[in-house]
């Protein structure tokens, strides 16, 4: 089962800031958050994983709480072509991704 | 570029044939690649673990005879989806850890239509 809730879907306006939450509050303290989206009929993308220190990359930023029960994704200027599903990942390091249901996020002009 | 291909990207075919995908690594060796499946409107559900040089591990409710999993070498695993039915038609994705097992890739799914 899933160790993470996300909301089912969300909207975000072209060009804004896409703030995507997750809570996973059994966390253990070698679990990863990852997040992956995945855009129709295609397969996941990696976006980011992060342990405790908040993250940024090309693609987004994480920010995770001091106490690891909850993160959020941030696409800083969101893109019709970023409309996906999201999905929040808790995994230890060498056990497959297993998937929850995810947020279904459509960007809208 | 592309980390991880599959072939064929989707297949037609009649009930009661076996079908085989094929699951590539381009960027890394992979002793380990994973097997997911995933029906219209749900989520990705992993299958299997395919593991080279040994057996693959199933999930629960898996049924391994009915997919068969080689792990031929460090950049291939294949999925035979064997006596098709039209309950098995699925997206099948495969994925591959990254070289520091921090990440997994996948690839681009195959669909699946059993008639």
């Amino acid at each position: 089962d899933a160790k993470t809730t996300q909301p089912t879907s969300m909207d975000c306006a072209e060009g804004r800031a896409a703030n995507l939450p997750c809570n996973h509050s059994t966390i253990s303290g070698n679990e990863y958050v990852y997040w992956y989206r995945q855009i129709h009929s295609q397969g996941p993308q990696y976006i980011i994983h992060g342990l405790k220190n908040n993250e940024t990359n090309e693609m987004a930023s994480l920010i995770i709480t001091e106490d690891r029960k909850s993160s959020t994704l941030i696409l800083p200027h969101a893109t019709l072509r970023d409309t996906a599903v999201y999905y929040c990942i808790v995994r230890g390091r060498n056990t497959p991704l297993v998937f929850g249901k995810g947020t279904r996020l459509s960007v809208i002009a | 570029g592309a980390v991880v291909s599959q072939h064929p990207s989707w297949v037609i075919c009649k009930s009661g044939t076996s079908v085989k995908i094929e699951c590539r690594s381009l960027d890394f060796q992979a002793t380990t690649m994973f097997w997911y499946r995933q029906f219209p409107k749900q989520s990705l559900m992993l299958m299997a673990t395919s593991n080279e040089g040994s057996k693959a591990t199933y999930e629960q409710g898996v049924e391994k005879d009915k997919f068969l999993i080689n792990h031929a070498s460090l950049t291939l695993s294949t999925l035979t989806v064997t006596s098709a039915h039209p309950e098995d038609s699925s997206f099948y994705i495969c994925s591959v850890p990254s070289g520091t097992r921090e990440t997994q890739y996948f690839g681009p799914g195959t669909r699946l239509l059993v008639l």
